[in-house]
């Protein structure tokens, strides 16, 4: 099976634009997680979706968004970047058995905002 | 809520030595615990789980121990090699019963390099 894949995998952006993000989960997956990852503050939760409805959202902005669509790919938006939000986001595509959730992570988009 | 919190880095270590990693953990109940691999310019592997107490996770000569009465997963390995040099990142998935789905709550990351 192909693995999770997100587009761009390198982004530069100027402060106050916007910026949207893509993955594409394991074929069979229905849920999809965003994590953004930096120096900073680490790996934290953005949102999950499961079939094209958000299910749980961390503690971001409401400048930080999502959706999910009938094939599982999802996108997450981010608008009127800040410096801040320089980082590498992370997608991850889960399944459920009967051990819990099994994810995989992509490779990750690195956005550097100038 | 959920947190875990990972022995401070770096770790350096040279060839064949032994690597323990500490993971610490507070949540309700019993979450499920893992343990990613993080290589340079790459996302996240899963190196191993553990889902319930006592159950122990290895994989590619790592190990860890689910030990509910001190709520910890250290990271173990009786031999690295210098292709071990990554960071590696502790964490945990709340029940499933809760609202958390299969939202991950991470360590803060131990970079580990391991010198010929």
């Amino acid at each position: 099976k192909a693995g999770v894949t997100q587009t761009p995998r390198y982004l530069i952006k100027t402060r106050g634009q916007q910026v949207t993000l893509s993955c594409s989960p394991i074929s069979g997956h229905r849920s999809v997680s965003w994590y953004q990852q930096t120096p900073g503050q680490g790996l934290q939760f953005l949102f999950e979706y499961f079939s094209e409805t958000q299910r749980n959202k961390g503690n971001f902005p409401g400048r930080f968004s999502g959706r999910q669509f009938s094939n599982s790919r999802s996108e997450m938006n981010v608008s009127t970047l800040e410096l801040g939000d320089s980082a590498l986001y992370l997608c991850a595509s889960s399944f459920l058995w009967t051990g819990g959730y099994e994810q995989y992570f992509g490779p990750g988009t690195r956005l550097t905002v100038t | 809520g959920n947190s875990v919190t990972q022995m401070e880095g770096p770790v350096t270590l040279s060839e064949e030595a032994f690597l323990t990693i500490n993971c610490t953990y507070t949540a309700t109940g019993y979450p499920s615990l893992f343990w990613y691999v993080q290589y340079p310019g790459e996302g996240l592997q899963l190196l191993l789980k553990a889902t319930k107490a006592d159950d122990k996770g290895s994989n590619k000569g790592f190990e860890a121990t689910y030990r509910k009465e001190t709520t910890s997963f250290h990271l173990e390995k009786g031999s690295v090699q210098v292709s071990d040099s990554a960071v590696y990142f502790c964490a945990l998935r709340g029940l499933v019963e809760e609202t958390s789905g299969s939202r991950l709550t991470f360590g803060e990351g131990t970079q580990l390099t391991v010198n010929p």
